[in-house]
């Protein structure tokens, strides 16, 4: 069973950068697994922020930014903004038609 | 403007059934892989089902496979998962969302969610 890891939760303080991580309980992630990341608050359907490893949605400000760090991909904030207040979720193509989510971080802007 | 907009969610007792929906505009519905994804009260998201965008290809998670169908009917630009042998712990709220290819990758659009409510 295929496990994709996530911080369960991080802390930043307004205008500082936080960067939140996604790996796998086995083996490192690649731009292969197309990862993406998506923003959710509660009660609300989630929006998608960055998909592809790098390309970010339409409409999406400049200060989210995703990457390749190491053996995880990565979603950094830079200038992190009060409305940044939110679960985030990355996701990995396994292949064969399936997709796996990661656990998710909440992330707290205080 | 690409919208997905879900129905059909609701009440159903353990192992009853239920057919959710998702209107698909905006774009070129036969030309994108589809998927449900759904989310559990206080859970996180977990991708359940998919479909190429023929409908020739479907992917199924373990926890639904052998009681979820998906399908989509083209021509009417809509999405379908019927739901059998329901749980519990199917209760969630039901995503309909769009890769953001015609090829199997994430999601780019979701629909605001329908909410299924499994109990006695």
């Amino acid at each position: 069973q295929t496990v994709v890891t996530q911080e369960p939760s991080f802390s930043v303080s307004p205008g500082g950068t936080v960067t939140l991580t996604c790996g796998l309980s086995s083996g490192s992630v690649s731009s292969s697994y197309y990862p993406s990341w998506y923003q959710q608050t509660p009660g609300q359907a989630p929006r998608t922020l960055v998909y592809s490893t790098k390309t970010r949605a339409s409409g999406v400000p400049d200060r989210f930014s995703g990457s390749i760090l190491g053996n995880k991909a990565a979603l950094t904030i830079t200038g992190a903004q009060a409305d940044d207040e939110s679960d985030y979720y990355c996701i990995l193509y396994m292949g064969s038609g399936s997709f796996v989510f990661g656990t998710g971080t909440k992330v707290s802007v205080l | 403007e690409v919208q997905l907009v879900e129905s059909g969610g609701g009440l159903v007792q353990p192992g009853g059934s239920l057919r959710l929906s998702c209107a698909a505009s905006g774009f070129s519905f036969s030309s994108f892989v589809m998927s449900w994804v759904r989310q559990a009260p206080g859970k996180g998201l977990e991708w359940v089902l998919g479909i190429s965008g023929t409908g020739d290809n479907t992917y199924y998670a373990d926890s639904v496979k052998g009681r979820f169908t998906i399908s989509r009917d083209n021509s009417k630009n809509t999405l379908y998962v019927e739901m059998n042998s329901l749980r519990a712990e199917d209760t969630a709220v039901y995503y309909c969302a769009r890769s953001y290819s015609a090829n199997w990758r994430p999601f780019d659009h979701w629909g605001q969610g329908t909410l299924v409510t499994v109990s006695s």
